[in-house]
């Protein structure tokens, strides 16, 4: 079971480029990298999923090294409206999925 | 308007009483989850349904049951064994059991 490790917390201003780092040093190789969002009082959304490299849709980018042994979560342009906890799963096995205390992103105006 | 539903919202009991969240999905999804959240902290499974009439324990099933005998519902019990009751509860589903699940509103159960 790969242990992942985020910042508690990170701030930023709108319209910067924000960039959210995970760590799982012992991936295995069938795990994919997943990240969430979530709003207070709300269930988390599913942002991005990648196995290696990069990865890009209309919401965030997913930067991966050759090492997968880390991971970049990277949200262009921030809006108020951004501020929320990020959570980073690694694994393969639903039975296997954990939600650490994941990263509280404050943007600010 | 497809999505998940869960009721109610909001959920007062007392001690010793059980006491059952509804979770509906209408995404034609064949996996099912419920979840529990408390303060400050992540998500923590408590059982999981691949296909109807099948259900697997999650990391703190202890004190809760489930049954799924249509694709489109997932209703949790929380028993009076359930010695830490009072928290937020969160349902998902996905096409198959993956890591890409989608979440309904929650419902935030007080006990007292």
């Amino acid at each position: 079971l790969a242990k992942t490790t985020q910042p508690i917390s990170m701030d930023s201003y709108e319209g910067q480029e924000v960039n959210i780092t995970c760590s799982h040093n012992n991936i295995a190789t069938n795990d994919y990298i997943t990240w969430y969002q979530q709003f207070p009082s709300q269930g988390p959304r599913f942002i991005i999923q990648g196995y290696k490299t990069k990865v890009t849709n209309e919401v965030a980018s997913l930067f991966i090294p050759a090492d997968r042994k880390s991971s970049t979560l990277s949200l262009p342009r921030v809006s108020l409206s951004d501020t929320a906890v990020y959570y980073c799963l690694v694994g393969d096995r639903v039975n296997d999925m954990r939600f650490g205390a994941g990263t509280r992103l404050t943007v600010k105006p | 308007d497809g999505g998940i539903t869960q009721s109610p919202k909001y959920l007062f009991r007392k001690e010793g009483q059980n006491v059952t969240l509804s979770c509906e999905q209408n995404l034609n999804h064949d996996a099912m989850y419920w979840y529990r959240q408390d303060p400050g902290q992540g998500l923590r499974l408590i059982y999981y349904s691949q296909i109807v009439n099948d259900f697997q324990k999650g990391d703190i099933a202890e004190g809760y049951s489930v049954s799924r005998e249509k694709k489109e519902s997932f209703p949790l019990t929380v028993t009076s064994a359930q010695k830490n009751p009072t928290a937020f509860y969160l349902c998902a589903s996905s096409i198959e059991a993956t890591y890409e699940q989608y979440f309904g509103p929650g419902t935030r159960l007080t006990v007292t």
